[in-house]
């Protein structure tokens, strides 16, 4: 069954506003990831958060995670054309085997 | 030099044929796995390898055979191609820190 749910499915701004998309995942994590895909290519690792974590930053993104809640929230501040992209977020299956990815939102960043 | 590269990059062909998609990485890591994202994005699991032993094979139809002559590749064989099979492969290896590394995906259309 499917770990992580993204939220908005869809996201349209203009540049140098932020953008703040949603995640919840229903078992216990480790870790929780977060992926951008830019279109027709591979998936790119942005940052990882471990459950012992509250917040993290890197660059332009902000993530927070909520364990009592199940979920993450990752924040892309002072977007730009080049955010434009579909956004995953991930954890690992109960076996810790494999990566198990939300639907994804697709952020639309208009100049 | 790509650090998980596959082969080809779109592949057409017709219902009832076999066909193969390769995947290299030179990173040295030793998990690496295949994914199938629809055209909704939903990316799935498929097979997982680690050091060229089968660790996850998910509910894909035995029509997929996966092959991992070495730690360094890990290909994807399809009998009897169907129209459903139609999506983009992504290959993909486990980093140190827990997060994947993408190759840039095989569109694979059925006709």
């Amino acid at each position: 069954s499917q770990q992580g749910e993204e939220d908005p499915q869809a996201l349209s701004i203009q540049e140098g506003e932020n953008a703040t998309m949603n995640c919840s995942y229903k078992t216990s994590i480790n870790n929780l990831q977060w992926y951008r895909q830019n279109s027709g290519r591979g998936l790119v690792h942005l940052i990882l958060i471990r459950s012992n974590e509250r917040e993290k930053h890197s660059g332009r993104l902000r993530v927070t995670l909520d364990t009592s809640k199940k979920s993450s929230s990752l924040l892309i501040t002072a977007s730009r054309a080049a955010d434009t992209a579909s956004y995953f977020c991930a954890s690992f299956n109960q076996a810790g085997t494999a990566l198990i990815f939300g639907k994804g939102t697709t952020l639309s960043v208009s100049s | 030099d790509t650090a998980v590269s596959q082969t080809p990059k779109y592949l057409v062909t017709q219902m009832g044929n076999d066909k193969s998609i390769k995947c290299e990485q030179n990173l040295g890591h030793d998990t690496m796995y295949w994914y199938k994202q629809d055209s909704k994005k939903f990316l799935k699991i498929m097979f997982s390898y680690n050091n060229k032993e089968l660790i996850i094979n998910e509910t894909v139809p035995n029509r997929f055979s996966p092959k991992s002559p070495d730690k360094a590749h890990l290909n994807l064989h399809i009998n009897s191609l169907e129209l459903g099979d139609s999506a983009v492969y992504f290959c993909a290896t486990l980093t140190d820190n827990y997060g994947y590394t993408f190759g840039s995906g095989t569109r694979l259309t059925v006709v």
